[in-house]
């Protein structure tokens, strides 16, 4: 069955990078697009980015441009996101998660991860 | 940018029909969905393409999508339907997901 599975949240200071990461499993990885979506404390869904399957189209919410980075390794059926200045409003639980179309994005959503938690504090 | 609006709350008594909204500027000629998410889960794709039901969820959900609303509607609430619910667009003119608000469902 299709798995996903993040890893690497934590607790980072502002201004400091970090990556996270998703390991999926279940599905051909290279044939689907893949989204980071977040959910603040509290909060509701933000769409924070998306890339196609073959990596060609990548795509940022406003709230990142320029700050986060989407990026996949077909080798390791991994999906990344490179967070760098990182402020307070970036706290969230970020969730990996898979379009629904094959070979061509339908910008809508089918399996998500379990989330993984992105506190930023000092 | 494009943006859609849900109330943020609405409770129904066990047995009757939630009615929930996602109003936009001709949201009708948009696609529509819409996820369920349990507290403390990951959301769930409750519909899609405005009318659609994903395998696994009750014939007692049900959207509708027209002018500047759409609508998810589940019929016969049961306690187990007590959720947060989101709708989402795809705006093309943005290249950006939207999603709404959310609707926090109280079964009473």
């Amino acid at each position: 069955q299709v798995q996903l599975v993040e890893s690497g949240g934590g607790v980072v200071q502002p201004g400091k990078s970090l990556t996270i990461s998703c390991e999926a499993s279940g599905f051909k990885f290279t044939t689907y697009g893949m989204h980071w979506v977040r959910q603040a404390p509290g909060g509701g869904l933000e769409w924070v980015a998306l890339i196609s399957h073959d990596g060609r189209n990548v795509l940022y919410a406003d709230s990142v441009k320029g700050r986060f980075t989407i990026s996949t390794d077909n080798s390791r059926n991994r999906l990344y996101l490179q967070m760098n200045s990182l402020r307070a409003e970036d706290t969230a639980v970020y969730y990996c998660v898979r379009d629904r179309g094959t070979y061509q994005m339908l910008y809508y959503f089918g399996e998500w991860g379990q989330g993984t938690l992105v506190r930023v504090s000092s | 940018s494009y943006g859609v609006t849900q109330p943020p709350s609405i409770s129904v008594a066990p047995g009757e029909t939630a009615t929930m909204t996602c109003a936009g500027n001709n949201i009708g000629a948009k696609n529509v969905h819409w996820y369920q998410q349990k507290s403390g889960r990951a959301p769930v794709l409750a519909i899609f393409y405005d009318t659609d039901r994903p395998s696994g969820i009750p014939e007692r959900f049900s959207g509708s999508n027209s002018g500047n609303t759409a609508t998810l509607t589940i019929s016969r609430v049961e306690a187990g339907d007590e959720a947060e619910y989101y709708c989402q667009v795809w705006d093309s003119s943005s290249g950006h997901v939207i999603f709404g608000g959310g609707t926090n469902l109280t079964v009473l």
